[in-house]
This record gives C-alpha cells, structure tokens and sequence, in this order.
C-alpha cells in the first residue's frame, strides 16, 4: 500500500540556520504531495502542495519541489524563525480513495 | 485556505457517558469529512469518511458501534463516542474536502483546530 517516510525527530536548530526535513514516498500512480503544520495543541495547517513532477510548492519561506525520479518531496527552510517551532507533517493523497496517507511526523524546535 | 472549527475544544468525562463533537465547515459546502485520532507525539490515524447524505465508511479496526458519525448538511459532521473510556482519551480532528468552488482543490483537506478528549 501507500506510505510516507519521514525523518525522525527532534530536529533542534538555531534561529536564522537552515532547515531540512526529509520525506519520501510509495505509491501507485500520480499523487498529490503535501505539507502539514502543526502547532502545539492546535489542528494541521496546509504549509503547502504540489500536484505532479517537477512542481515546486512554496509557502512562508518553506519550499518542496516534487520528484518522482526518486519518490521525494524534502521541505527546506533557508532561515528558521523560534515561530517555526512546530510538527510538520509530509502527506500524499490519490484521487483513487479519496485519503490522505501520512508520515510519522517531524518535531522541530528553533532555539534563540 | 477553507475554515474549519470544531467544537468543544476540550472536553472532560466520566467513564461510560457519550460525548459529541462537532465538526463544521464554515465558508464553503463540504461533500466529504474526515475524523483522525491523534495520540500524543504521534501521527493522525484515520477513523472514517463521511459523505453528505450517507453513511459513514470506517477504516479497518475503528468501532462504528462506539464511534458514530453523522454528516447531515454540507457543513456539518458530528462524531460521537460512545459509552466513552480512558483508552478513548486522546486529539481527535476533524478535516474537509472535496469541495468545489473557485480556487478549491479536491485533492486538499483543510482541518478544524481538534478536540481534546480526556475521560476519567
């Protein structure tokens, strides 16, 4: 079946360094790729998407370019704010079952 | 992004009461909701579908009898659990989709703010 790997976390970074989290993914056909963002004791947030190969999404600084070639989409920050401090969440969806397959989660704390 | 809210935001309970949460869609008409189970530090965990008008579909393991969901206008969907215990306690969230409408992608969900569960 369909699955998402992330890295494991924490992941601990000084304000203003560079983020990188890795996901990567199996499935079947064309899927959706996502960004979660979750705050503590909050809902997910759509961080962003990208919807075939190639396709970069972008949102606050955050980007994840869609590669099929090696089933991946890494999300990458050049510069964390303490405001960044959150779960983040790699997920794909196919229109087949109309479902979201998670990762496991990526927990970030920016110092000061 | 589309607006979801939940309600309670917290609920506490005693062990064998039922408690309703409801999930609603506040700018736009949801065909498809969705319920998650989040246990502490871990990822979401699908519970069901529903789609407006029909019965919920449940993911392998999920209890329809203890966790029953109704979905009878495009805004709102209600997960009840029933006859509640503490292995209930946990984050549940609720998300939409399949929507429609200009600058709506099927293909994304937008999620409420969760509800914490906690039963004695």
């Amino acid at each position: 079946g369909d699955s998402v790997t992330q890295m494991e976390g924490p992941v601990t970074l000084s304000e203003e360094a560079f983020l990188t989290i890795n996901c990567t993914y199996t499935a079947t056909g064309y899927p959706s790729l996502f960004w979660y963002v979750q705050y503590p004791g909050e809902g997910l947030q759509l961080l962003l998407k990208a919807t075939k190969a190639d396709d970069k999404g972008s949102n606050k600084g955050f980007e994840a370019t869609y590669r099929k070639e090696t089933t991946s989409f890494h999300l990458e920050k050049g510069s964390v704010q303490v405001s960044d401090s959150a779960v983040y969440f790699c997920a794909l969806h196919k229109a087949a079952g109309n479902k979201l397959t998670f990762g496991g989660g990526t927990r970030v704390l920016v110092k000061p | 992004g589309a607006v979801v809210s939940q309600h309670p935001s917290r609920v506490i309970c005693k062990s064998g009461t039922s408690v309703k949460i409801e999930c609603r869609s506040l700018d736009f008409q949801a065909t498809t909701m969705f319920w998650y189970r989040q246990f502490p530090k871990q990822s979401l965990m699908l519970m069901a579908t529903s789609n407006e008008g029909s019965k919920a579909t449940y993911e392998q393991g999920v209890e329809k009898d203890k966790f029953l969901i109704n979905h009878a206008s495009l805004t709102l969907s209600t997960l009840t659990v029933t006859s509640a215990h503490p292995e209930d306690s946990s984050f549940y969230i609720c998300s939409v989709g399949g929507m429609w409408g200009a600058g709506r992608s099927t293909d994304t969900q937008y999620f409420g703010p969760g509800t914490r569960l906690t039963v004695l």
